[in-house]
């Protein structure tokens, strides 16, 4: 089992439409949760952080997550074109040290 | 405030050559981690370090590979004898002094350097 999961996609949404990013974690002792866009030939870049169950809202983008399922989501309001990129979902683990290990994203596709 | 400094961007060796990467970590961190990403491919863990000291070295092949972060200058990622299996794009992040706070542990990249063996 990867230990964190994502659908690689690409999933395409028409413009306006509300995207809905998807990731499943395996430690259960894992406290910190992100989301990074990465555009194509790019450095990954935070969008959101996560810690406590719940919803966590930052303008177009909400973060979701559920510890006793495992699970974190991304959504994007109002998608536009220029969300078009790879979405990873990240994950520090319940382990001693601090690294963040990622999923291998998920393509978002927005359509004008 | 410079961000996360990586060079050269992009680095051009052949087969059994040496390559070294260097990142210089933002103002105020002390926390430099390496990944590494192939083509169509998520970012792999490689190792994470503090000055002077290497926290966790789990994601770095046993061979070949090594990393330092010296009291002085950058993080070096050096990787011996290249071979083409090692083109990639290596990615360096840095964070601030590890603490209570969870925004401690955000992680802010750098541009990455780009490695082609040829």
């Amino acid at each position: 089992q990867k230990e964190v999961e994502q659908n690689s996609g690409p999933l395409s949404v028409p413009e306006g439409a509300i995207a809905s990013l998807n990731c499943t974690y395996s430690d259960r002792g894992s406290q910190s949760f992100f989301w990074y866009r990465q555009y194509s030939g790019k450095s990954p870049e935070l969008i959101m952080s996560i810690y406590s169950n719940g919803d966590k809202e930052d303008g177009r983008f909400t973060a979701q997550l559920n510890k006793a399922s495992q699970y974190v989501s991304l959504l994007i309001r109002d998608s536009q074109p220029s969300d078009s990129a790879t979405y990873l979902c990240a994950v520090i683990g319940g382990g001693a040290t601090n690294k963040l290990i990622f999923g291998t994203g998920t393509l978002l596709a927005v359509q004008p | 405030n410079a961000g996360v400094m990586q060079n050269p961007r992009h680095l051009v060796r052949r087969r059994g050559q040496e390559a070294r990467l260097r990142c210089s970590p933002m103002k105020g961190h002390s926390h430099v981690y390496w990944y590494r990403q192939l083509p169509e491919e998520g970012l792999k863990f490689m190792v994470y370090l503090q000055k002077e000291n290497i926290i966790d070295e789990s994601g770095m092949p046993k061979e070949r590979f090594s990393a330092e972060f010296p009291k002085e200058g950058p993080s070096i990622l050096r990787i011996q004898q290249v071979v083409r299996g090692d083109s990639a794009a290596y990615f360096c992040a840095s964070s601030p002094l590890l603490g209570g706070e969870a925004g401690a542990n955000v992680l802010t990249f750098g541009a990455g350097s780009r490695l082609t063996v040829l």
